[in-house]
């Protein structure tokens, strides 16, 4: 059974810096992982997608790599801003039969940007 | 385009009551699904539906039903409610791009059963 784990599982930093979300899967064998963000009382927002083939996906000032052969993935972002602040989810695709979109996610990271 | 609608957004319910998550999607999405989330978890999934006339099982089905007459709706059902089921839940769709699935959510329904 896949499981997902994120580390940390909170972290609080001060505006402008860089920071690291991990994390990592037991069961290398998936489609594509993807992040996540969650604001309180709010729907998830897709971030990233990485396919299985795939090493890293950027989109401005994030960026996500994926090991699959390890299991992990990280999110850096950079220049953190107050509008950051979230939860961060990470979330894999299965392989194995059809995945039919179907996720299995990790219990997050909840981000607070200071001022 | 409102994208993915639950309703309601807040809803108490006793133990042992009944009660049904409406979900619809005007995205024409094939795939939609029901997640539920319990505090400083992630989400799990309990009902998938890969488009009419079509639904399985997720990873914690029991306590919940759920059917697809149409491609627009997917509502799920709590028969007999139990406070294990108190939780948020959250319904999705997907369409299919670049072999990989692209989810929208909706902003989810927080249940509470005493």
């Amino acid at each position: 059974k896949q499981e997902v784990t994120q580390i940390p599982a909170a972290l609080s930093v001060p505006e402008g810096e860089n920071l690291v979300l991990n994390c990592s899967f037991t069961d290398s064998a998936i489609y594509n992982l993807q992040w996540f963000r969650q604001d309180p009382g709010k729907g998830l927002t897709s971030l990233l997608l990485i396919q299985s083939s795939q090493r890293e996906q950027t989109s401005g000032r994030l960026n996500a790599s994926l090991d699959k052969s390890s299991g992990r993935s990280t999110l850096y972002i950079a220049a953190s801003q107050p509008g950051d602040s979230a939860t961060y989810l990470c979330a894999v695709s299965n392989a194995g039969g059809t995945s039919y979109g179907k996720l299995t996610f990790g219990q997050g990271t909840i981000l607070t940007v200071h001022p | 385009n409102a994208g993915v609608t639950q309703t309601p957004k807040f809803r108490i319910l006793k133990i042992g009551q009944s009660m049904t998550l409406q979900c619809t999607q005007d995205m024409n999405h094939n795939y939609m699904y029901w997640y539920r989330q319990d505090p400083g978890m992630g989400l799990k999934l309990i009902y998938y539906s890969v488009g009419a006339g079509i639904t399985d099982k997720g990873e914690v089905p029991n306590g919940y039903n759920v059917s697809r007459s149409t491609t627009e709706d997917f509502p799920l059902r709590l028969e007999l409610a139990a406070p294990s089921q108190t939780s948020v839940y959250f319904c999705a769709s997907s369409y299919r791009t670049s072999g990989a699935n692209v989810l929208t959510f909706g902003a989810g329904s927080r249940l509470t059963v005493l």
